[in-house]
């Protein structure tokens, strides 16, 4: 999916902070960061539209958002705990009654 | 609270046949709902969706069969390839536009040749 391009694909860390990064190409207002466990849906941690803060989900406050532009997103982790294990998706939707296009997420293990 | 509920959790059809998988929800406020298909390796993509003033929505092989009354929905593929072998995430929300979606949590077909 190049239309949201999401990096690193794929992460590996112990007690560490590192940050996720979200570009996307479609010209979209609203932006969202999913957390999607193995064998779970995805849940929405963050969303931001037209670059503001809409609506921080209950996350642990080592989640921290950045949405610099429009185009994109941050996702900054600190001391990354064993159940943060998961992958985390962007989306992005151009208005509240438009569908999401999703990312190909990020894979993050922590040992 | 699990409002949208999704069965059976997973379900396994021979090419050619009718794949029918199951949604159903809480909330009567609910008005919008999408369905998601994910493949491995990849992030969830709308596949269908239908508004709750409609009972049926069909686009190509896919269709929902959607009953307000019952507050359940259902969507059947029909002539099961292969490559539709993927999760499939039923999804609601409330005031079509209003920000936030809920999933259900998901149904994995595998479609056998």
């Amino acid at each position: 999916n190049t239309k949201i391009t999401q990096s690193p694909r794929y992460l590996i860390l112990g007690r560490a902070n590192k940050s996720l990064e979200c570009e996307q190409h479609l010209g979209h207002n609203a932006m969202y960061w999913y957390k999607q466990s193995a064998e779970k849906p995805p849940e929405l941690m963050f969303l931001y539209n037209l670059k503001q803060l809409i609506r921080n989900e209950t996350v642990p406050s080592r989640f921290i958002p950045e949405c610099p532009d429009s185009s994109k997103l941050l996702l900054h982790i600190s001391a990354v705990d064993p159940e943060d294990s998961a992958v985390y998706f962007c989306a992005s939707r151009r208005d509240s009654y438009s569908d999401y296009t999703f990312g190909s997420g990020t894979r993050l293990l922590v040992i | 609270q699990q409002q949208v509920r999704q069965s059976p959790q997973s379900l396994t059809v021979w090419e050619g046949e009718t794949a029918i998988l199951n949604c159903s929800y809480e909330n009567s406020a609910f008005d919008y709902f999408p369905w998601y298909q994910q493949f491995p390796g990849e992030g969830p993509a709308l596949l269908i969706s239908i508004l709750s003033v409609s009972d049926k929505k069909e686009d190509g092989r896919f269709t929902i069969f959607f009953n307000k009354r019952e507050k359940k929905l259902s969507l059947h593929i029909a002539d099961s390839q292969p490559g539709d072998s993927a999760t499939y995430f039923c999804a609601a929300s409330s005031n079509y536009g209003n920000e936030k979606i809920t999933f259900g949590a998901g149904t994995k077909l595998t479609i056998k040749p």
